[in-house]
């Protein structure tokens, strides 16, 4: 399977919002709605923040929202905080009981 | 709550083989898969693999049949991962991960098991 693709980097300023996008393919993302994303601090481990596309767990704050339309999935991090500044990494199904990860996305908090 | 503890570093020669072990805790250790992730220096994750914690049986990611091996022992709620002939190109953060409540997502995550692969 061939990893979903995600912008490198995005950068915002406090308060401001961003978007992350994670295209992937027709056997993927757009096939089925088992879209995840992560949150990943240096030095820790990855966080789950949303699960089959744009459900959130508890704890997990109203500022990380996502969705999806055709093989592009997105997620929206509103309201941007210091503490936001991270990883990002989006996960699909990927048919025949497999996953496949995005690349993975830097965000910067100016 | 959900806890998964892994094992200690390790330091490996090329070719040798190295074992992770995943201890579960929290909940009942069948009723949820294990799945395997990786993350070498300054990269990405990498999806390994998964395996049925009821039935046993592992699914393993297109780029990491052969040489990786999913393995329980559901007495002690462990699963372990054992990656053989090991390559510098392993040398990377392992991690066990239990899927969330329903679906495909990844909701509880061990520490992270550091290999380092090196003559």
């Amino acid at each position: 399977q061939s990893a979903l693709t995600q912008p490198r980097s995005v950068s915002g300023s406090p308060g401001q919002s961003i978007t992350i996008s994670c295209t992937g393919s027709s056997s993927d993302v757009g096939a089925y709605n088992f879209v995840s994303w992560y949150q990943e601090h240096p030095g820790k481990a990855p966080r789950l923040l949303i699960h089959a596309v744009n459900k959130r767990p508890s704890g997990v704050s109203d500022r990380f929202s996502a969705s999806k339309s055709g093989n592009t999935a997105s997620l929206t991090i509103s309201g941007l905080q210091a503490d936001d500044e991270a990883d990002y990494y989006c996960c699909s199904y990927a048919g025949g009981y497999t996953l496949v990860f995005g690349g993975g996305t830097k965000l910067t908090v100016l | 709550q959900v806890h998964l503890v892994q094992s200690g570093s390790e330091l490996k020669k090329p070719g040798a083989s190295v074992t992770v072990s995943c201890k579960a805790s929290g909940y009942t250790f069948t009723d949820y898969p294990i799945n395997w992730v990786r993350q070498a220096p300054g990269k990405g994750l990498e999806w390994l693999g998964w395996i049925n914690t009821e039935t046993e049986t592992p699914t393993y990611a297109q780029a990491f049949t052969g040489r990786f091996v999913f393995s329980l022992d559901t007495s002690l709620s462990t699963a372990f991962l054992n990656v053989s002939g090991l390559e510098p190109g392993d040398t990377a953060l392992y991690f066990c991960v239990r899927r969330y409540t329903t679906g495909w997502s990844l909701g509880y995550w061990g520490q992270g098991t550091f290999v380092t692969v090196s003559s």
